[in-house]
C-alpha cells in the first residue's frame, strides 16, 4: 500500500520568512496530493491540493510542487504570518474511494 | 460552510461504556465514509471504511466488534466504541468526499476521554 514521508517533524521560521515541508510517496497509482492544516483540537482542513497532471499550484501565500518521477511533493508558505503557525500534514491517494494517506505532520511555529 | 459534521466534539465517559459519535454529510450523498484515530502529537491513522448499505472495512489491528460502524444512509454515518477503556481516548475524525474529485473533507473531530 501507499506510505508517506513527511519532513521535518518541526520546523521554526521567523516571521516574513518561506517555510517549505517536504513529501515522498511510494505508490505510483497515487494522483491526489491535498495539504492539511490542523489547529490544536480541530479536524484538518483543506489548503491546497494538487493532482499528477499538474507540476504546480499556487493559492496567494501558497503553493505546492509534484514532482511525478522522483515521486515527491512539497509545500510551499511565503511571507509567513503566527496565524500560520500549526501541524501541516500532507497526504496521497489514488483516484475512486481510497482512503488518505497521512505524513506524520509538520509542527511549524512562525515566530513574530 | 461546513460540509461534513461531526457530532459530539468532545465527551467524557467511564471506563466500560459505550460512546457513539456521528458523522453527517450536509452537502452530497456520501456512499463512502472513512474514520481516522488521531493520538496526541501524532498524524491521524485510519480505522476503517464504511460504504453506505454494507459493513465496514476494518484496517489491521482495529477491532471491529469494539469499534462498530453504520452506515445505514447516504449522509449519516456513526462509530459507537464499545465497552470503552483509557486507551481508547483519542481523537476520532470523520471524512468523505464527491468519487472521482479526490477531495476528501473532514469533520471537526470528537475527542473521546475515558476516564
Amino acid at each position: 500500500g501507499e506510505n508517506v514521508e513527511q519532513h521535518p517533524s518541526t520546523l521554526s521560521v521567523q516571521e516574513g520568512d518561506s517555510a517549505v515541508i517536504k513529501c515522498t510517496y511510494s505508490d505510483s497509482a497515487s494522483n491526489y496530493f491535498p495539504w492539511y492544516k490542523q489547529e490544536l483540537g480541530k479536524g484538518p482542513q483543506l489548503i491546497i491540493d494538487i493532482r499528477s497532471n499538474v507540476g504546480e499550484k499556487k493559492d496567494q501565500r501558497i503553493a505546492v510542487t509534484l514532482n511525478k518521477t522522483a515521486k515527491h511533493f512539497s509545500l510551499h508558505i511565503t511571507e509567513t504570518q503566527p496565524e500560520d503557525s500549526a501541524v501541516y500534514f500532507c497526504a496521497a491517494r489514488d483516484s475512486g474511494n481510497t482512503p488518505l494517506v497521512f505524513g506524520k505532520g509538520t509542527r511549524l511555529s512562525v515566530i513574530a | 460552510g461546513a460540509v461534513v459534521s461531526q457530532h459530539p466534539s468532545w465527551v467524557i465517559c467511564k471506563s466500560g461504556t459505550s460512546v457513539k459519535i456521528e458523522c453527517r454529510s450536509l452537502d452530497f450523498q456520501a456512499t463512502t465514509m472513512f474514520w481516522y484515530r488521531q493520538f496526541p502529537k501524532q498524524s491521524l491513522m485510519l480505522m476503517a471504511t464504511s460504504n453506505e448499505g454494507s459493513k465496514a472495512t476494518y484496517e489491521q489491528g482495529v477491532e471491529k466488534d469494539k469499534f462498530l460502524i453504520n452506515h445505514a444512509s447516504l449522509t449519516l454515518s456513526t462509530l459507537t466504541v464499545t465497552s470503552a477503556h483509557p486507551e481508547d481516548s483519542s481523537f476520532y475524525i470523520c471524512s468523505t468526499g464527491q468519487g472521482g474529485t479526490g477531495e476528501l473533507f473532514f469533520g471537526e473531530g470528537s475527542r473521546l476521554t475515558v476516564l
